[in-house]
C-alpha cells in the first residue's frame, strides 16, 4: 500500500489550525492507520493509532480522522512544539509509511 | 521500563558489511516481534520489515531482500539487523522498534557508508 501525504510542507503561525492529509493506494484493512510526530534528532513519536485513538499523553488538541484510504491529522491550536514533520503509517498490510509532512512556522 | 538500546554509529567503507544490534529489555523478549526502519539523511522513513522473535523467521520488505538479514540472540534479547555489501545509499539512520509493544523505538544508530 502506497501512502501519499500533502501537502509537503506546511506554512502556519502558532495558534493556527493544521490539517493534514494522508491517502492510501487502497484500503485500510481495519482502518489501521497511525500518525507519528519527528523532530530533528528524535526518533518519531506515535501521536495517533486506529486512524482515531490518541496515543498516551497526546493532548486533545491533536485528533485523526478518515477511513478506508483518507485520512487526516487536525491539530486545532498550533503550540510551538508543534512545528515539526509528520508521517502516517499503514500497519493493515505489512507497513508503509508516507513521505512526511513538514509544518513549519 | 521497556528499553531498546542500540549500538553506536558506524563507519564503514563500500563493499563492507555491519552489524547493528538492539538489546530489549523490561518485557519478554520473544512475545512481540522486531521491527527495522530505515531514514537516510533528511529523508523519509522507510519500514525495512520484522522478525519474530519466538521463531525466529524474518520478513523483509520489497527494497530490503537479498543483503538485508534480521537475526537474534535471545539468550541476550538482542535482536541484529546486518548489512552486507554496503553501498553510499546505504548511509542512514537505523531503528528497532517494538510495534505491537505500545510503540517503542530504539535511539537509532547511524551507519556512514564512504571511502
Amino acid at each position: 500500500i502506497v501512502l501519499t501525504q500533502s501537502p509537503g510542507t506546511l506554512s502556519l503561525s502558532p495558534g493556527e489550525r493544521a490539517t493534514l492529509s494522508c491517502r492510501a493506494s487502497q484500503s485500510v484493512n481495519n482502518n489501521y492507520l497511525a500518525w507519528y510526530q519527528q523532530k530533528p534528532g528524535q526518533a518519531p513519536r506515535l501521536l495517533i493509532y486506529g486512524a482515531t485513538s490518541r496515543a498516551t499523553g497526546i493532548p486533545d488538541r491533536i485528533s485523526g480522522s478518515g477511513s478506508g484510504t483518507d485520512f487526516t491529522l487536525t491539530i486545532s491550536r498550533l503550540e510551538p512544539e508543534d512545528f515539526a514533520v509528520y508521517y502516517c503509517q499503514q500497519y493493515g498490510n505489512s507497513r508503509t509509511f508516507g513521505q512526511g509532512t513538514k509544518v513549519e512556522i | 521500563q521497556v528499553q531498546l538500546v542500540q549500538s553506536g554509529s558506524e563507519l564503514k567503507k563500500p563493499g563492507a558489511s555491519v552489524k547493528v544490534s538492539c538489546k530489549a529489555s523490561g518485557y519478554t523478549f520473544t512475545n512481540y516481534a522486531m521491527h527495522w526502519v530505515r531514514q537516510a539523511p533528511g529523508q523519509g522513513l522507510e519500514y525495512m520489515g520484522w522478525i519474530y522473535t519466538n521463531t525466529g523467521n524474518p520478513t523483509y520488505a520489497q527494497g530490503f531482500t537479498g543483503r538485508f538479514v534480521f537475526s537474534l540472540d535471545t539468550s541476550v534479547n538482542t535482536a541484529y539487523l546486518q548489512i552486507s555489501s554496503l553501498k553510499a545509499d546505504d548511509s542512514a539512520v537505523y531503528y528497532c522498534v517494538a510495534f505491537d509493544l505500545g510503540d517503542y523505538w530504539g535511539q537509532g544508530t547511524l551507519v556512514t557508508v564512504s571511502s
